[in-house]
């Protein structure tokens, strides 16, 4: 049973791009969480999504960052117009059900130059 | 403000020590404090604790809650190098399932 995918594992963009990170669930898990590490600092919760419905966006940030999970494909993490604070590891996570126990994939490590 | 908190911040131990992590938490409609444990990569599974006094094991790692104190602690017996990692705890906040987490202690087991 393949756990949570994520790609790609390490991503370059320059200041102005988009980047579009991409997530996985493990078989079987409909929901699925975002975080985002800063370096030095723990894992913060950005979104999460069932199944194409957000259910809580409360950690995003208001502005150029937006996510989805459609009813076919991986769940996207879009970053548009990328700034230098940008740069960190973000982790996608996937549960079987509410207040189940999350599974962690290997993160998107995003350089912002 | 939700918050959980780590202690030690950094722990040192010698391969065979015995180590006890902590991790203290205000938050609102608690309902589970979850153990991860992070190496390079995705941060791993341990445990989830719901209810207080019941001790969860897994081999050398075990875990407890008190709900009255809220705290948890994690004990690792006979540490070896391999359990060198980052040490993450975490609680379902609110009325979603997103975790809040600590900082994390930091735990290197020498030879």
């Amino acid at each position: 049973n393949a756990g949570v995918m994520q790609n790609p594992r390490h991503l370059v963009r320059r200041r102005g791009q988009e980047a579009r990170l991409r997530c996985s669930p493990m078989k079987g898990h409909s929901h699925v969480y975002w975080y985002r590490q800063l370096p030095e600092e723990g894992l913060k919760f950005m979104v999460y999504l069932q199944k194409e419905n957000i259910i809580d966006e409360s950690g995003m940030p208001k502005e150029r960052f937006s996510a989805e999970f459609p009813k076919e494909g991986p769940s996207i993490l879009r970053i548009q117009q990328v700034v230098r604070g940008d740069s960190a590891a973000y982790f996608c996570a996937s549960s079987p059900g509410h207040y189940y126990e999350q599974y962690f994939g290997p993160g998107t490590r995003l350089t912002v130059t | 403000e939700d918050k959980v908190v780590q202690s030690p911040l950094s722990l040192v131990v010698h391969e065979g020590d015995t180590v006890t992590l902590n991790c203290s938490y205000e938050v609102t409609n608690f309902r589970s404090l979850l153990w991860y444990k992070q190496e390079k990569k995705a941060p791993t599974f341990l445990f989830m604790l719901t209810s207080s006094g019941i001790e969860k094991k897994s081999g050398r790692l075990s875990s407890i809650l008190d709900k009255k104190e809220l705290f948890s602690i994690l004990n690792i017996t006979a540490t070896q190098t391999g359990d060198s990692a980052i040490y993450l705890c975490a609680t379902f906040t609110g009325t979603a399932s997103k975790l809040t987490f600590g900082t994390g202690t930091r735990l290197q087991v020498t030879l």
